[in-house]
């Protein structure tokens, strides 16, 4: 496709309920980034692919997040048993390279706990 | 690991220039430059990888410092356009992952 493409864009999910948050990553592009903005906040790392291999995951608040990219290419973020304070927007991010190439971002999912 | 922002908001007429600084503790491997507007995903502006490199397009530039530790944002003659939140982004010696700074918020007024 021609950007990053993020689905949905908007979801709200009752407390407990488990969601599943699709990053398209730009074809071709190895690396991928999720990242958690709170409202007026700056991006939060939350993990890193490198093709299918989950290279880092050390920003994953709890053990209710979990990635993955089985084929390189889509990637879902899961949040179980989602609490209030997983309201964010969720912002997926592609890049062509490993670490000196520009990243392209997804216009995120903005995710509020009820 | 979290770089550091300066100044974290920015007021300026139309035609007037900022400078937004971003340091980090620990050498880098390089600074990425976006600008996000509200509700929109964050742009890239420019990416620096050497130490002491310095580089632009349009009224925008950006200097790398000799130590790779810190990194300046220039925006000159700044146009109504130029509003949004700036973050740089690093990427330390030896690692893979992107860390946003915490953002610097320039209003630009008419």
């Amino acid at each position: 496709g021609a950007g990053v493409s993020q689905s949905p864009r908007y979801k709200v999910a009752k407390r407990g309920q488990d969601v599943a948050l699709r990053c398209d990553p730009i074809s071709g592009h190895v690396s991928l980034f999720w990242y958690q903005q709170a409202l007026g906040q700056g991006p939060e790392f939350l993990t890193y692919f490198q093709n299918e291999a989950q290279l880092d995951k050390s920003g994953l608040p709890s053990d209710r997040f979990f990635a993955e990219r089985p084929e390189g290419s889509v990637s879902t973020l899961k949040i179980q048993r989602t609490q209030q304070e997983d309201s964010a927007v969720y912002l997926c991010a592609s890049s062509q390279g490993y670490r000196n190439t520009e990243a392209f971002f997804g216009q995120g999912t903005r995710l509020t706990v009820v | 690991q979290q770089p550091v922002q300066s100044p974290q908001a920015v007021i300026l007429r139309e035609g007037e220039d900022a400078v937004i600084n971003c340091s980090s503790s620990k050498a880098l491997y390089s600074v990425h430059w976006y600008r996000q507007k509200h509700g929109e995903a964050p742009v890239f502006l420019m990416i620096l990888l050497k130490g002491g490199e310095q580089k632009g397009h349009d009224k925008i530039s950006a200097s790398f410092n000799e130590k790779k530790q810190q990194s300046s944002l220039y925006l000159t003659a700044s146009q109504l356009s130029y509003s949004g939140t700036y973050f740089c982004i690093i990427i330390i010696q030896g690692a893979q992952k992107l860390v946003f700074g915490q953002g610097t918020r320039l209003t630009i007024n008419p």
